[in-house]
């Protein structure tokens, strides 16, 4: 079964850089048509997607963010990150990573709170 | 961008009621790309509905996805206490941004 864990910091400066990684498990991420997405969902809001990348290091992001968001994949440690820079009180949110097969997020993270404040 | 508008936004029925959620996209797209999502209180989304109308592995069979262009529908045929929750329809594939609607929360009546 594949299972998906976020880990990073819980609290972010105002105008610094978010980073999370995602630990893929039961499966690899070198592996298969998959494509390592990063959702994110604000308190008490909707899913916003944010990008995917691809083993090869492809990727593709949400226009609305692409100025701020980095994406790596390292296949060495079976996992996948997510930079956003700049950020503010509006990135707070649950990010989620997830996978993606044929268009649909089919196994994902439990989350992770990461607030922006000082 | 394909922008997808869900109705209603909350659905108040008591269990053992049809629950029938609407989706509908911007501009036509295919039934391949639209898929539905179930989020619980403090838990991830859970895929539910793929290509529109497949259940994806271990979904009751009380769930059940149809439609085609621009309107998708979400049915839950007998609610159980488990299905109250936050649905969420999703496409992707006809842009190359992943888009999701709205939400319509199911609530007990």
């Amino acid at each position: 079964q594949v299972q998906l864990q976020e880990s990073g910091p819980g609290l972010v400066k105002p105008s610094e850089t978010l980073s999370l990684t995602c630990t893929v498990s039961g499966g690899s991420v070198n592996s298969g048509s998959y494509y390592w997405n990063w959702i994110r969902q604000s308190p008490g809001k909707g899913l916003e997607w944010i990008g995917y990348i691809y083993r090869s290091g492809s990727t593709n992001y949400n226009p609305s963010l692409k100025s701020r968001v980095t994406m790596s994949v390292d296949t060495s440690k079976n996992q996948f990150s997510l930079k956003l820079s700049s950020v503010t009180a509006a990135d707070t949110a649950v990010y989620y990573c997830a996978r993606m097969y044929s268009s649909f997020l089919e196994y994902w993270g439990q989350g992770a709170l990461v607030t922006v404040s000082t | 961008e394909i922008v997808l508008t869900q109705s209603p936004g909350t659905l108040s029925l008591s269990p053992g009621e049809r629950a029938t959620l609407s989706c509908r996209a911007s501009q036509s797209i295919s039934s391949s790309y639209l898929g539905w999502y179930q989020q619980k209180p403090g838990q991830a989304p859970r895929l539910l509905i793929y290509d529109a109308s497949s259940r994806a592995t271990g979904i009751p069979d009380r769930f059940s996805g149809s439609g085609s262009g621009t309107d998708f529908t979400l049915i839950i045929s007998r609610l159980e206490p488990e299905d109250y929750a936050v649905y969420y329809c999703q496409e992707y594939g006809s842009s190359p941004t992943l888009t999701f609607g709205g939400g319509t929360k199911v609530e007990i009546k």
